[in-house]
């Protein structure tokens, strides 16, 4: 395993649901990540955590809201989502001296 | 804009042969090129990179070639095994925003035995 778990690997979510993704990292990491993995299309890049200071944010809707209460632990909290929303939920880490990133399982999220 | 174009999108070789993925890129900041390998269920992991002060890196049957005049970078994957059937995605990072990795669309490659 890499280090990296997410907790729950699938989630089935109605459009009026509230639920969360976790992420939590095993490795000493200092940056965190959120990544949205879609069919045919490049991973993409939501939040980038730093030092639990968030860093990066590439427009990303606010119905989904990132959380980083430690540099350990990272929550992306879903609220209101939409069908087109459904995709793969990558969570990553890093160390800020090393430009690999360590991704976990992903969570498979499915919005009916 | 897509900062990485890969190709091809899929890709079957019989086991023992020799497996090509293409990438190609525009930003000439970018000075980090890692290819990831994603198996089924599994998020993907480094299998190796490459900066643009070489044109070639070599880790046991996997070998990068880079050609900074061209901004192109390929992936081979020598004596192709069906353990090595996998996606296997391109990215690029640069200095500045270095969290940042602009990733392909991936390449499924099945090796038929």
């Amino acid at each position: 395993e890499t280090g990296v778990t997410q907790t729950p690997r699938h989630l089935v979510m109605g459009m009026t649901n509230k639920k969360s993704l976790k992420c939590e990292q095993h490795l000493g990491h200092n940056a965190m990540y959120w990544y949205k993995q879609s069919a045919k299309k490049p991973l993409e890049l939501m939040f980038v955590y730093n030092f639990k200071e968030q860093t990066e944010n590439n427009s990303v809707p606010s119905r989904f809201s990132p959380e980083c209460p430690n540099s350990s632990h990272l929550f992306l909290h879903l609220h209101t989502l939409q069908p087109e929303d459904s995709a793969l939920y990558l969570c990553a880490s890093s160390q800020e001296t090393s430009r690999q990133q360590f991704f976990g399982p992903g969570t498979r999220l499915t919005v009916l | 804009q897509q900062q990485v174009k890969q190709s091809p999108q899929s890709l079957i070789v019989q086991k023992g042969g020799i497996s090509i993925i293409n990438c190609a890129y525009e930003n000439t900041a970018f000075d980090y090129f890692p290819w990831y390998q994603q198996f089924p269920g599994k998020g993907p992991a480094l299998l190796i990179a490459i900066r643009p002060d070489v044109s070639e890196k070599k880790e046991g049957r996997f070998t990068i070639s880079f050609n900074k005049s061209a901004k192109q970078f390929s992936l081979h994957i020598m004596d192709s095994q069906p353990g090595d059937s996998a996606t296997y995605f391109c990215a690029a990072s640069r200095q500045t925003g270095a969290n940042n990795l602009f990733f392909g669309t991936g390449t499924r490659l099945t090796v038929i035995p």
